[in-house]
This record gives structure tokens, sequence and C-alpha cells, in this order.
């Protein structure tokens, strides 16, 4: 089981351009989440998808977009890239059965430095 | 809304002995509790989590936490540091019926020889 992949693992971007960042969930998981985590912070949640669709949002404005395709697997986009978007940006897939208590699984991160 | 609160972002520990990280969450609904464990340039790994079952969970590493409601905490304890276990800590909350997860700011521990 290769677990919950990310890429790239590194990312360097200027401001005002455009990133995406792909997630391929564990074997088995419908849902994908996405989280930023900010140096020396906790993780914050973006936003989830299930069966390609946003399911829940967190606090994050319209630049953050996704999308889940029919493998599970998923992108997050970021447009108009803003220097505190700088993070370690993480994605946890879930088999959606518990509802609140389904263990999320985490990929290592992409890491992003916006110039 | 959920939240949780870790104090104290840096804990040294000495190596052979108890280690401690406090946690209390804010919650209106019963709460879904978890330790998470970040080595490195790693992501997160869970250590364990409270589903409303047993009040004692036991994890992975020799870790386990008790689900307080009187406190409303949720502390992780492990009776004695490896080297090894140098590590950020984080907890987490979420509730039945969603799963987004709610993070403290995290546990740097620092294990001494």
């Amino acid at each position: 089981d290769a677990g919950v992949t990310q890429s790239p693992t590194h990312l360097i971007k200027t401001r005002g351009q455009q990133v995406t960042l792909r997630c391929s969930p564990k074997s088995g998981h419908d849902t994908v989440s996405w989280y930023q985590q900010a140096l020396g912070q906790g993780p914050q949640f973006i936003f989830q998808y299930y069966e390609e669709e946003e399911r829940q949002r967190g606090n994050f404005p319209d630049r953050f977009s996704g999308h889940q395709f029919p493998n599970y697997s998923s992108e997050l986009n970021v447009n108009a890239l803003l220097l505190g978007d700088s993070a370690l940006y993480l994605c946890a897939s879930s088999a959606s059965t518990s509802g609140g208590a389904d263990t999320q699984y985490f990929g290592p991160g992409t890491r992003l430095t916006v110039l | 809304a959920q939240s949780v609160t870790q104090l104290g972002s840096h804990v040294s520990v000495s190596e052979g002995a108890l280690v401690l990280l406090r946690c209390n969450y804010s919650s209106s609904v019963p709460p879904y509790l978890f330790w998470y464990v970040q080595y490195p340039n790693q992501g997160l790994q869970l250590l364990l989590k409270y589903t409303s079952a047993a009040t004692l969970v036991k994890g992975i590493n020799g870790f386990e936490a008790e689900f307080k409601k009187s406190e409303t905490s949720f502390h992780l304890t492990k009776p004695s540091a490896h080297m090894s276990d140098a590590a950020e800590y984080f907890c987490a909350v979420s509730s039945r019926g969603n799963n987004r997860l709610a993070f403290g700011k995290g546990n740097q521990v620092v294990v001494i020889p």
C-alpha cells in the first residue's frame, strides 16, 4: 500500500502566479481533505472533497480551489499567489464510514515557497 | 466551533522520563479527539484517537491519552521518553458528521540524553 502521495515535493513560485498541487489518496479511500501548515503552526483546514464535490470548506479565500477526479485523486489550485501562501500543503485521505471518527491519513506534503 | 489548545510550544524531557503533553478542547457537541506526530520533513502520523468508547486510549509507540470530560482535556503521556520521540505533536478535534480536523499549534518535543 503506497499510502497518500503528493506531488511535487517542493515548489517555488513568484507573487501573482498560479499553482496546482496533486494528491493521490490511500487505496480504498474516497474522501480527500487539504490543509495548509504555516511555519511553526498547526495545519489549517482548507476544504474537503467527496464524490467529486466540495463537501466542506474552511476559512480560505476563493483563490483556493480544488477538484476531485473519478479515481478519487485530487488537486489544489491557488491563484494570484501571495507571500503569505508560503506553507506546507498537506493532503489527507479517509474512508467515509463513521462520519467524524474517520482516521485521516496524511501525505508528506508539498512545500510551497512564494517569492 | 471546535478548537483545541496546546500550551508550551517547546517541551524538553530527559531520556527515560515521563512525557506529558497537554491538550484542552472546546466543542459544543461530543468530540472526537486525535493526537498526531510529525517528524521533520514528513506528514502527520496518527498516534491515537478517542471516539467515545474507552476514555483511556492506547496508541502506537507506547503513548496513551485519557479523555476527561469534566476537565475538557485529552492529555498525551508516555512513561519513558526515548530519543526517537523527538518530534512535533499535534492535538486535533472533530465531531460527529464533520470530520474536518481543527489542530492545536503543536508541541515540539526535545529529548535530552
